[in-house]
């Protein structure tokens, strides 16, 4: 079957980095997105690996690993606006997306 | 980035009613736009994808006489909640896919549905 693995909850605080991993099972890859939500808002997307490797954006930055079925997403600086649900998901062979459960991330000050 | 606007944002509703929750993609046409629902502290589920000028293609488990879903548009999809019961109160999220990377999928604002 297909499934994402992600931690329920997360605490750090302000200023400091943190690492949200992610393991995958699908069948077929296309691809793993992370996306940030606030609560009671729609995800806006924050990410998207295909190939092995890290890419960085500003303040985060996304792993993967295709062969261990793996990714982290890494926060650095936080600041108290990144405390929000931060969602897992991979694209299968037909391009749709299994999400993760999501990561909600406290930030303490 | 693409905007996905989605309306109405909030809506209450007596139970037997029902409600209509419009998609639209503000600034590219969408091909493919999707129906996600989302209970509280709990991921998003995929209801169903929908395609311009075809029928929908639901999810197992979703009911598609429930929840019709009508894409008469590149730019607009609409999701209607038949007879809605407190059960499906929940929050629905759209999202549109704008070309065809496969990351060009953008979300809509959702739309929090309350049944009474």
């Amino acid at each position: 079957g297909q499934n994402i693995d992600q931690p329920t909850e997360m605490t750090a605080t302000e200023g400091a980095i943190v690492q949200i991993n992610c393991t995958y099972q699908t069948s077929g890859f296309n691809g793993l997105f992370w996306y940030q939500q606030h609560a009671g808002e729609a995800p806006t997307f924050l990410s998207y690996n295909v190939l092995d490797g890290l890419e960085e954006k500003g303040r985060f930055s996304s792993f993967l690993s295709r062969s261990k079925g793996y990714s982290y997403l890494l926060l650095k600086e936080l600041q108290m606006k990144d405390s929000a649900s931060y969602l897992c998901a991979g694209m299968d062979s037909n391009y749709q997306l299994i999400w993760g459960a999501g990561t909600k991330l406290i930030i303490k000050p | 980035g693409a905007v996905v606007s989605q309306h109405p944002s909030w809506v209450i509703c007596k139970s037997g009613t029902s409600v209509k929750i419009e998609c639209r993609s503000l600034d590219f046409q969408a091909t493919t736009m999707f129906w996600y629902r989302q209970f509280p502290k709990q991921s998003l589920m995929l209801m169903a994808t929908s395609n311009e000028g075809s029928k929908a293609t639901y999810e197992q488990g979703v009911e598609k006489d429930k929840f019709l879903i009508n894409h008469a548009s590149l730019t607009l999809s609409t999701l209607t909640v038949t007879s809605a019961h407190p059960e499906d109160s929940s929050f629905y999220i759209c999202s549109a896919r704008k070309g065809l990377e496969v990351g060009e999928l953008f979300f809509g604002e959702g739309s929090r549905l309350t049944v009474l």
